[in-house]
């Protein structure tokens, strides 16, 4: 069965510091990955997503991402974080005949220090 | 410019009351979703339609009920039967055929038991 697991449920950076939330997946068939950001009381939004292109994806507000099928991994980074970076991150994962229906992960909050 | 939009942004449900939370899409999307969120809980899968006219339930659909009458929109009704529904509600769309277009969110509607 498809899963996604976020390591950490809330992760503290200094602002300026890199930022690195953790996603790994679970999937026998070649999955698709996704990465959305939510700020309180909103809607989430996409800030990336892998198709099977490049492994190295890059997204808005200077965040990316790795697929690294290896290590069954889709880590999300940004070299220096900012205060409004602060949010709740959630990854997610589909597949190819899955109608499109995302299994999300259980989300991290992003704390950032001034 | 192409979205989703829920309504109400806020909404007071009295005790034994039935509520209807609207959201409606002008994407074209075929698939539609309702998730719920609890602090620390992600996301759950209420109910999800990938055609008009046909629905199916999610991981907790216990207390709600949905319709597809028109493409556009997809209303959540939670009933009485409810006995927690404080919580954000969440409403997305995929095009549904493809696992590589991910959703697009509403901004939520936040319901409160009174």
């Amino acid at each position: 069965a498809q899963s996604v697991t976020q390591l950490g449920s809330h992760v503290s950076v200094s602002e300026g510091a890199l930022v690195l939330l953790r996603c790994n997946y679970s999937s026998s068939v070649p999955p698709y990955l996704f990465w959305y950001v939510q700020y309180p009381n909103q809607g989430l939004q996409l800030l990336l997503k892998y198709t099977s292109a490049a492994t190295l994806v890059k997204g808005i507000n200077g965040f990316e991402a790795e697929f690294k099928k290896s290590e069954t991994s889709f880590h999300l980074t940004k070299p220096s974080a900012h205060m409004s970076d602060a949010a709740e991150y959630f990854c997610a994962v589909t597949f190819s005949g899955n109608t499109g229906k995302l299994i999300f992960g259980q989300g991290t909050t992003l704390q950032v220090k001034p | 410019d192409g979205g989703i939009t829920q309504s109400p942004k806020y909404l007071f449900r009295k005790e034994g009351q039935n509520v209807t939370l609207s959201c409606e899409q002008n994407l074209n999307h075929d698939a539609m979703y309702w998730y719920r969120q609890d602090p620390g809980q992600g996301l759950r899968l209420i109910y999800y339609s990938q055609i008009v006219n046909d629905f199916q339930k999610g991981d907790i659909a216990e207390g709600y009920s949905v319709s597809r009458e028109k493409k556009e929109s997809f209303p959540l009704t939670v009933t009485s039967a409810q006995k927690n529904p404080t919580a954000f509600y969440l409403c997305a769309s995929s095009p549904g055929d493809r696992g590589n277009d991910g959703y697009t969110f509403g901004s939520g509607t936040r319901l409160t038991v009174v």
